[in-house]
């Protein structure tokens, strides 16, 4: 067990819906970072979090928004889903900005966009 | 840019039969390397961390290497239990800002 809380763990939604993934960071961690993974693209960085501060983005589409709240838990929330957002989504903590320090994964979140 | 770059894809091994797996890197500045593992369904397990050229880390059966442009995970004496989707990733001190980019792994098997 990482210590990192991802929920819920399977979520099945329509296309043009909007859903919410949480993520509890493991205890003293300060960044929050998101991955997406889908079979033929890897694992593919989002979005970063520190201490309430975005402090990074990668490929994270428009439609796609994050937030880390005061208690350092982090939500990502995905709109107008598509098919082809069905992937597994990661949330992995660290204690610093992620310079030095390995980040630890949670089980992620599996979508499916029907 | 970064790119890692993981090889094979796949490896199917027997119980008791060494291996390594690779990892080649382009980065302007490698400020870490990591390995992790991953079971389907599962999110990536930390394994090690290595920083620079001719650093080596050992857990077990596992022992991973860098050099300068790649780092090697070898495998001594696999057992079933060692069945998983081995990951790497690095760290730069430039572009990445403290995210990891990862390659997209090599799938070993472990046959008893």
């Amino acid at each position: 067990d990482s210590g990192v809380t991802q929920t819920p763990k399977h979520l099945i939604t329509a296309t043009g819906q909007r859903v919410t993934l949480r993520c509890s960071p493991r205890s003293g961690d300060l960044s929050v970072y998101w991955y997406q993974q889908s079979l033929d693209q890897g694992l593919q960085f989002l979005i970063q979090y520190y201490n309430g501060e975005e402090r990074a983005k990668g490929n994270i589409l428009e439609r796609f928004s994050a937030q880390q709240f005061p208690d350092l838990h982090s939500e990502l929330n995905l709109s107008s889903l598509e098919l082809g957002d069905s992937a597994l989504y990661f949330c992995a903590s660290s204690v610093g900005r992620g310079r030095d320090t390995e980040a630890f994964f949670g089980q992620g979140t599996r979508l499916t966009v029907v | 840019e970064d790119q890692v770059t993981q090889s094979p894809e796949a490896l199917r091994l027997q119980e008791g039969e060494s291996s390594s797996l690779n990892c080649s890197y382009t980065v302007s500045g490698l400020r870490g390397l990591f390995w992790y593992r991953q079971d389907p369904g599962k999110g990536p397990e930390f394994l090690f961390t290595l920083y620079s050229a001719g650093e080596e880390k050992e857990k077990e059966r596992l022992k991973a290497t860098l050099t300068k442009k790649e780092s090697f995970l070898h495998i001594t004496a696999p057992k079933p239990e060692d069945s998983a989707t081995y990951l790497c990733a690095v760290l730069d001190y430039g572009g990445s800002q403290g995210n990891l980019i990862f390659g997209k792994g090599t799938k070993l098997s472990v046959k008893p």
